[in-house]
């Protein structure tokens, strides 16, 4: 079975500033999709990224940018410049290529600080 | 244009009741998805609806049913409800397939909180 593992419950950061967001998973698949979530305190999820496992290049979305390495199996989001608005609690969810369930991290909640 | 609407936004039931929620996709979408969000679990997917069909399921009890109507409207039933169903459900909806495609947003109603007394 697969499972999503992020470390970090909560994170803090000065805003300006760059933080990074660490999750592994576990799959014996070869084909599959991850993506980041944010879920602000309005509590509606917004897609951030989203990653497709044959593709070498790390996906990038203007301030947010991923690096994943297959083998390792870890798919950590990185948040450049941090603003206040990226204030959230951040999911990290797997998906195989036939996209029967998605697997969700129990979250990293992230304070940006004034 | 309106986002996903989830109704209703709070409620609250006894033990062994059963509950009904809503969700209105934004308009034109055709994939409506559920979710549990829990403190000790997480985040977890409950099933997808595409076209009024049932197409993915997570690992949840025969308790929690839904179905789709003709308009992508979705409702999600769980019947026999227990204090472990206390949580915050949440819809999403897509245009088409929704996980699949490249570029397909994916967008998620605010939730139904629903606790269970």
């Amino acid at each position: 079975a697969q499972t999503v593992t992020q470390s970090q419950p909560e994170m803090s950061v000065q805003e300006a500033e760059t933080v990074t967001l660490s999750c592994t998973y576990d799959t014996s698949e070869n084909n599959y999709y991850l993506f980041w979530y944010k879920q602000p305190p309005s509590r509606q999820m917004i897609l951030v990224i989203r990653q497709e496992a044959y593709k070498q290049q790390n996906a990038t979305e203007n301030r947010f940018s991923v690096n994943f390495q297959k083998a390792a199996k870890s798919f950590s989001l990185k948040i450049s410049d941090s603003q206040l608005g990226d204030t959230a609690m951040y999911f990290c969810a797997f998906m195989k290529h036939d996209a029967d369930k998605i697997i969700f991290g129990k979250g990293t909640r992230l304070h940006i600080l004034p | 244009k309106a986002g996903v609407t989830q109704t209703p936004r709070y409620l609250i039931k006894t033990r062994g009741q059963q509950v009904t929620l809503s969700c209105s996709p934004i308009s034109g979408h055709r994939s409506v998805s559920w979710y549990q969000q829990t403190p000790g679990q997480g985040l977890q997917f409950l099933f997808e609806y595409f076209s009024e069909t049932q197409r993915n399921k997570g690992n949840f009890p025969g308790r929690f049913s839904g179905r789709q109507f003709s308009n992508s409207r979705s409702e999600m039933n769980v019947s026999t409800l227990e204090l472990g169903d206390s949580a915050l459900y949440l819809c999403a909806s897509s245009l088409e397939f929704i996980w699949g495609n490249s570029g397909n947003t994916i967008y998620f109603g605010e939730g139904s909180w629903l606790t269970v007394v």
